[in-house]
């Protein structure tokens, strides 16, 4: 069946821009998950949601990054007044309940100029 | 906090050599343990996983084991195949938590 997907998969902005960042679950997950994986590095967790409730924001690196799963399914994750050090691949992860593995999106890798 | 460490790559070998990729952790509690694959320009896919002490993990022809005493969960693969060159992220998940706490990579280079 089909996995996690992502859009876009390569987004340029200019600092200051705002972007947004979309995640499709595999349907009938749960569990959503945003990560953060600077060059070199390995991923950072963001935030997590169980169907449209946010549960953990704690790795929301400031207040110009926000995520939002409204109708428990599809995620956005968007990045106000964007700066050179959120220059990053940012990857989705989806969960079903009950079960610890999580599977991965292919990214989407911000470059901010 | 909860933390893994992975030696660091790029780990270069020959066809058909020994692979050893070294991850130990740090956290309070009763974590499982991962090992995921990144693959140039895919996603992270797991590659093995044990959720407590003493299990291993296998798949494709890699195997690790929790080892709690070491608080080690050392990737090995018998015989490597260039197809197998990638990046390697150790994990670890602890109780109670849904984040994932990854290493910082490593890279491995099969040449033929």
């Amino acid at each position: 069946g089909a996995g996690v997907s992502q859009s876009p998969r390569y987004k340029v902005a200019k600092r200051g821009q705002d972007v947004a960042l979309r995640c499709d679950p595999i349907s009938g997950h749960v569990s959503l998950f945003w990560y953060q994986q600077a060059l070199g590095q390995g991923p950072e967790f963001l935030t997590y949601f169980q169907n449209e409730a946010q549960l953990d924001k704690s790795g929301l690196p400031s207040d110009r990054f926000f995520a939002e799963r409204p109708e428990g399914s599809v995620s956005t994750l968007k990045i106000q007044r964007t700066q050179q050090e959120d220059s990053a691949v940012y990857l989705c992860a989806s969960s079903p309940r009950g079960y610890n593995e999580q599977f991965f999106g292919p990214g989407t890798r911000l470059t901010v100029l | 906090g909860d933390s893994v460490t992975q030696m660091e790559g790029p780990v270069t070998l020959s066809e058909e050599a020994f692979l050893t990729i070294n991850c130990t952790y740090t956290a309070t509690g009763y974590p499982s343990l991962f090992w995921y694959v990144q693959y140039p320009g895919e996603g992270l896919q797991l590659l093995l996983k044990a959720t407590k002490a003493d299990d291993k993990g296998s798949n494709k022809g890699f195997e690790a084991t929790y080892r709690k005493e070491t608080t080690s969960f050392h990737l090995e693969k018998g015989s490597v195949q260039v197809s197998d060159s990638a990046v390697y992220f150790c994990a670890l998940l602890n109780t109670g938590f849904q984040k994932l706490v990854f290493g910082t990579g490593t890279r491995l280079l099969v040449s033929p």
